[in-house]
């Protein structure tokens, strides 16, 4: 079945920079759209998500925004501290889709 | 709330050796998914119930592999005979509903070697 495709595979930045990681599907169906973040020896735990009558939704230092229209949504991180160093990951439009490879950002302090 | 609890956090067996991967989802939750992660297949679902029936379970690899639901509180997943290729960390998550919509809660995964 399709996966979502999730770009970049790995990113690194200095610690206070911003990072955004990008996530493209293709089903048209899709409305609900959550970022999971993993960090070393533990599940992925859910971040920030988004429905599709939303364009963009913040909390914090984190936001997620969705272009329905290109089918692409994206994770921002600004002021970015060591602790958001993990491994990010978009989840697919429907359950029987595997994840995408995810991205492993780096913060370098 | 103590969240998915999964057990034993660690498995190694020998080849050929049954094993027993356990999950107790969040208490209310309705759905449990039963996943596995490898570095070269990623984050891939393998079985998910709702309200303890199995509903989906084409992403099991093989008839070696099988899951129960016996009651709302508890699920396993069985491996037998395993095979070094099951080698992964296998994680268990529950929602509040199949439905897309609702996000889902992992435990911390049961990493399994086979030897």
């Amino acid at each position: 079945g399709e996966n979502v495709e999730q770009h970049p595979s790995t990113l690194s930045v200095q610690e206070g920079d911003s990072a955004v990681i990008k996530c493209t599907y293709s089903d048209s169906a899709s409305n609900y759209f959550p970022w999971y973040k993993q960090e070393l020896g533990k599940g992925p735990q859910l971040i920030i998500d988004i429905r599709s009558n939303v364009g963009e939704k913040k909390d914090q230092r984190i936001a997620v925004t969705l272009n329905k229209t290109a089918k692409h949504f994206s994770l921002h991180i600004t002021e970015t501290q060591p602790e958001d160093s993990a491994v990010y990951f978009c989840a697919p439009p429907r359950r029987s889709m595997r994840f995408g490879a995810g991205t492993r950002l780096t913060v370098k302090p | 709330d103590a969240g998915v609890i999964q057990s034993p956090r660690h498995e190694v067996t020998e080849m050929g050796q049954e094993v027993t991967l356990r999950c107790k989802p969040i208490s209310g939750h309705n759905s449990l998914f039963w996943y596995r992660q490898t570095m070269m297949r990623g984050l891939e679902l393998l079985i998910y119930f709702n309200n303890n029936v199995p509903i989906d379970d084409s992403g099991m690899p093989e008839d070696r592999f099988s899951a129960k639901m016996p009651n709302a509180s508890f699920s396993t997943l069985k491996i037998q005979p395993s095979e070094p290729r099951d080698s992964a960390v296998y994680f268990c998550a529950s929602s509040l509903s199949t439905g897309w919509d609702s996000p889902l809660h992992f435990g911390n995964g049961t990493r399994l070697t086979v030897t």
